[in-house]
């Protein structure tokens, strides 16, 4: 079992829809958890960082964490075509003594007019 | 305030070359990471450093070096590049959260 798994997608939604996202995780013992969004070509971009259960808005977007499922997703209220691009799920874990932020393969949402 | 720096953006190597790719932070954050991304691929870490000192491998070292020359710099070095190591190149450094420099495009033909 990979430690962070993610649908690869594309995920394809209507402009003005809603994007829904999701992650789970493998170790239980993850306390922080990040969504970044990521351009072709470009590097990823941190946009929405989690930490307790439950939900945190920000903008168009909110991340909903459950620890006790292990599953942390994104939401993208009304879509647009700019968002479009790569989205990035991402959990510190803790092993060699240090903790690292271990990536999901990575979901690409395609938002079409 | 630059966050995360690296160069250089675009490089071409001849197979056998060598070359240093050089990161920089300015956030006072303690651990940096080199990532590999293919195309149509996830990020694969390189190497990482905890701390000034320290580093580790993970995931794809082979063929790659690493030097945390101070708590701001993180190197990258190649000894003899293959075509297989033709790869965007990410440093990122964390702290609380983990921000990611622009990249440095390398061919190896």
């Amino acid at each position: 079992q990979k430690e962070v798994e993610q649908n690869s997608g594309p995920l394809s939604v209507p402009e003005g829809a809603i994007a829904s996202l999701n992650c789970t995780y493998s170790d239980r013992g993850s306390q922080s958890f990040f969504w970044y969004r990521q351009y072709s070509g470009k590097s990823p971009e941190l946009i929405m960082s989690i930490y307790s259960n439950g939900d945190k808005e920000d903008g168009r977007f909110t991340a909903q964490l459950n620890k006790a499922s292990q599953y942390v997703s994104l939401l993208i209220r009304d879509s647009q075509p700019s968002d479009s691009a790569t989205y990035l799920c991402a959990v510190v874990g803790f092993s060699g003594g240090y903790n690292k932020l271990i990536f999901g393969a990575g979901t690409r949402l395609a938002v079409h007019p | 305030n630059a966050g995360v720096t690296q160069t250089p953006k675009f490089q071409v190597l001849k197979t056998g070359q060598s070359m240093t790719l050089q990161c920089a932070q300015d956030m006072n954050h303690n651990s940096m990471y080199w990532y590999r991304q293919d195309p149509g691929m996830g990020l694969r870490l390189i190497y990482y450093s905890a701390s000034e000192g320290t580093t580790d491998k993970g995931e794809v070292p082979n063929g790659y070096n690493v030097s945390r020359l101070n708590k701001r710099e993180f190197s990258l070095r190649l000894e003899s590049a293959a075509p297989s190591q033709t790869s965007v190149y990410f440093c990122a450094s964390l702290g609380y959260e983990q921000y990611f420099g622009p990249g440095t495009r390398l061919t190896v033909t």
